[in-house]
């Protein structure tokens, strides 16, 4: 059963600490996505990757960080330099950039 | 600067109504529109559009892209509550040192009451 999976579902942050958002896919995409969502706007770009061992800036990178390792996971760490976390964190994938995006769950960060 | 605006930013109907969604974008080089729905979790891929004037669709839902006026539209024939949800624009950009981008507009939220 291929597809997307994000964890965990939902996350807490103190403050001051780093994260890491999990992602996996076993659909063999080559290219991986991160978006934030917040309340009343878009999806915003963070990072993406076309393939493994390389990946760019989005247009909100600053106070994320990544890494692809694998081809098929991407996590995403979110340090204590994002001074404003508490979003809707979705990833995502595609065969290749060029091509249709598909999503997974998402993860709901909070900061407690 | 790519942008996608999307309007209205929110609609509510009763079941049985149409509805037209716009998307309107400026983008550098222009590869593709997509239209996804999201219902409270991942978005969900509707359509991709390339061509200008060519109908995709599937079911009660058809969408068209106009690249010469920029914009495409997303239209829902007798809607149910099922339709309630986020719909998502968002433009593909081709090439330059945003190749690969999916830009997204804020949404539009659809409610349809019963």
């Amino acid at each position: 059963d291929g597809g997307i999976t994000q964890s965990p579902k939902y996350l807490f942050r103190k403050e001051g600490q780093n994260v890491t958002l999990s992602c996996e896919q076993n659909l063999n995409h080559d290219a991986m996505y991160w978006y934030r969502q917040d309340p009343g706007q878009g999806l915003r770009l963070i990072y993406y990757s076309q393939i493994v061992n390389d990946f760019q800036k989005g247009d909100i990178a600053e106070g994320y960080s990544v890494s692809r390792e694998k081809k098929e996971s991407f996590p995403l760490t979110v340090t204590s330099a994002q001074k404003n976390p508490t979003a809707f964190y979705l990833c995502a994938s595609s065969i290749v950039t060029q091509e249709t995006q598909y999503f997974g769950p998402g993860t709901r960060l909070l900061v407690l | 600067e790519d942008k996608v605006v999307q309007s209205p930013l929110s609609l509510v109907v009763h079941e049985g109504d149409t509805v037209t969604l716009n998307c309107s974008y400026e983008v550098t080089n222009f590869r593709s529109l997509l239209w996804y729905k999201q219902e409270k979790k991942a978005p969900t891929f509707l359509f991709m559009l390339t061509s200008s004037g060519i109908e995709k669709k599937s079911g009660r839902l058809s969408s068209i892209l106009d690249k010469k006026e920029l914009f495409s539209i997303l239209n829902i024939t007798a809607t149910q509550t099922g339709d309630s949800a986020i719909y998502l624009c968002a433009v593909l950009n081709a090439g330059g040192t945003s190749y690969g981008k999916l830009t997204f507009g804020q949404g539009t939220i659809l409610t349809v009451h019963p």
